[in-house]
């Protein structure tokens, strides 16, 4: 079955250190992944995506994520973390049409 | 920018009331998704509609119906509302037939079914 797995539920990292975000999907063929951010109180909003070629993918607010394929994994990374970043962040696996699988979310807690 | 738009930020409804949350995107898109959020749980899909007058059901449809009579518009309801139904609503809209396009989102509704 498809399916995305992050598997932290919370995070907590100190402002100015680095970030990584786990992701692991179960997919047959190449997927379609997408990371989006929440902020409290907010819709989602894209922070990258990936469908082909380099599998280093640079996004919006310094985040970048690497797809590997023999580990099935599609990590977020950053490399100093901002208070502002405190959110939760969700993996997306577009599998088919239409449709994504969304990971049941990282929340993400930023120290000062 | 494409702007995603719910009518309401929060809701209070009583147990047996039909509810409607509707949903306005600005961009001429023509997919749009109503989606459950929970805790632990994440994002489920309740409905999409990939064209005016066209649906189809998501991963959790029981209890819920939706309407597409024009483009940019896409209701949510629920015919009668439970207490299970309690939680935060997202819509979404995305361009084209293929899910290689990004999907937008709206803010969210939280809904309180007492």
């Amino acid at each position: 079955a498809q399916s995305v797995t992050q598997p932290d539920i919370h995070i907590t990292v100190s402002e100015g250190a680095s970030l990584e975000l786990r992701c692991n999907y179960s997919y047959g063929a190449t997927p379609y992944l997408f990371w989006y951010v929440q902020s409290p109180g907010q819709g989602l909003q894209l922070l990258l995506k990936y469908f082909s070629g380099d599998t280093l993918v640079q996004g919006i607010k310094g985040f970048e994520a690497e797809f590997k394929r023999s580990q099935s994994s599609f990590n977020l990374r950053k490399p100093s973390v901002h208070w502002s970043d405190a959110a939760e962040y969700f993996c997306a696996v577009g599998p088919g049409t239409y449709k994504y699988i969304f990971g049941t979310g990282t929340r993400l807690k930023v120290l000062a | 920018d494409v702007k995603v738009t719910q009518s309401s930020r929060y809701l209070v409804k009583r147990t047996g009331e039909k509810v409607f949350l509707e949903c306005v995107q600005d961009m001429d898109h023509e997919n749009m998704f109503w989606y459950r959020q929970d805790p632990g749980l994440g994002l489920r899909l309740i409905y999409f509609s990939y064209d005016v007058k066209m649906k189809e059901k998501g991963d959790i449809p029981e209890g819920y119906s939706v309407s597409r009579e024009k483009k940019e518009r896409f209701s949510l309801i629920l015919e009668s509302a439970s207490t299970n139904q309690t939680s935060m609503y997202l819509c979404a809209s995305s361009r084209g037939d293929t899910t290689q396009e990004t999907q937008y989102f709206g803010p969210g509704t939280r809904l309180l079914v007492l």
